[in-house]
């Protein structure tokens, strides 16, 4: 079984500063990691994904996220916010074999302030 | 090429009524995914089609059903519609239903 856990429902940043969106997955097997953008009444877009391959994974916009094992973490990062980045996140995980469904947390909505 | 497309964008339906929404997965891809999102939480599971055989479903009850179509494209029916199936519900294509599912815009359904 999967699980996720995503720290703080809302975090509040300025426009130009780090931004740091937490992530700690449970999984019985090898995982595969996602993160999730959803900007309100939408549909989610994918940010980026972690597939066993490298463990510092880039994605759109700026974004990147690392895989820690012994942490069990997969934190979303950015080192200068914009504007635009105010948005719901996601991350999910899933199996890495067989049948994979997506397993979501509850959501960090990023807040960006001028 | 185009995303995954979905229809209707918005549903307003009566409790006891049943409903049916559409997707189109990206060119392609053969698999079909669908998700519940009630507001303020994560998308739910609800089942995911493969070649048009259900590969796995989720916690979700007999009145939720869905099909595959031989264009890939899926439909998710819902019968005796309940106020708490009020939702976004979100339609996701993959290549083989491994690896990232690209979603679609969603279906809002609103049950009076």
């Amino acid at each position: 079984a999967q699980s996720v856990t995503q720290l703080g429902s809302h975090v509040s940043v300025s426009e130009g500063a780090l931004v740091l969106l937490r992530c700690n997955y449970s999984s019985s097997v090898p995982p595969y990691l996602f993160w999730y953008v959803q900007y309100p009444n939408q549909g989610l877009q994918l940010l980026l994904k972690y597939t066993s391959a490298a463990t510092l994974v880039k994605g759109i916009n700026g974004f990147e996220a690392e895989f820690k094992k012994s942490e069990t973490s997969f934190h979303l990062t950015k080192p200068s916010a914009h504007m635009s980045d105010a948005a719901e996140y996601f991350c999910a995980v899933s199996a890495n074999t067989g049948f994979q469904k997506l397993v979501f947390g509850t959501g960090t909505r990023l807040l960006v302030s001028p | 090429d185009a995303g995954v497309t979905q229809s209707p964008t918005h549903l307003i339906k009566t409790r006891g009524q049943h409903v049916t929404l559409r997707c189109s997965p990206i060119s392609g891809h053969k698999s079909v995914s669908w998700y519940q999102q009630v507001l303020g939480q994560g998308p739910q599971f609800i089942f995911q089609y493969y070649e048009k055989e259900e590969r796995g479903r989720g916690n979700f009850p007999d009145r939720f059903s869905a099909r595959q179509f031989p264009n890939y494209s899926s439909e998710l029916n819902v019968n005796a519609l309940l106020l708490g199936d009020s939702a976004l519900y979100l339609c996701a294509s993959s290549l083989d239903g491994q690896g990232a599912q690209y979603f679609g815009p969603g279906t809002r359904l609103t049950v009076l």
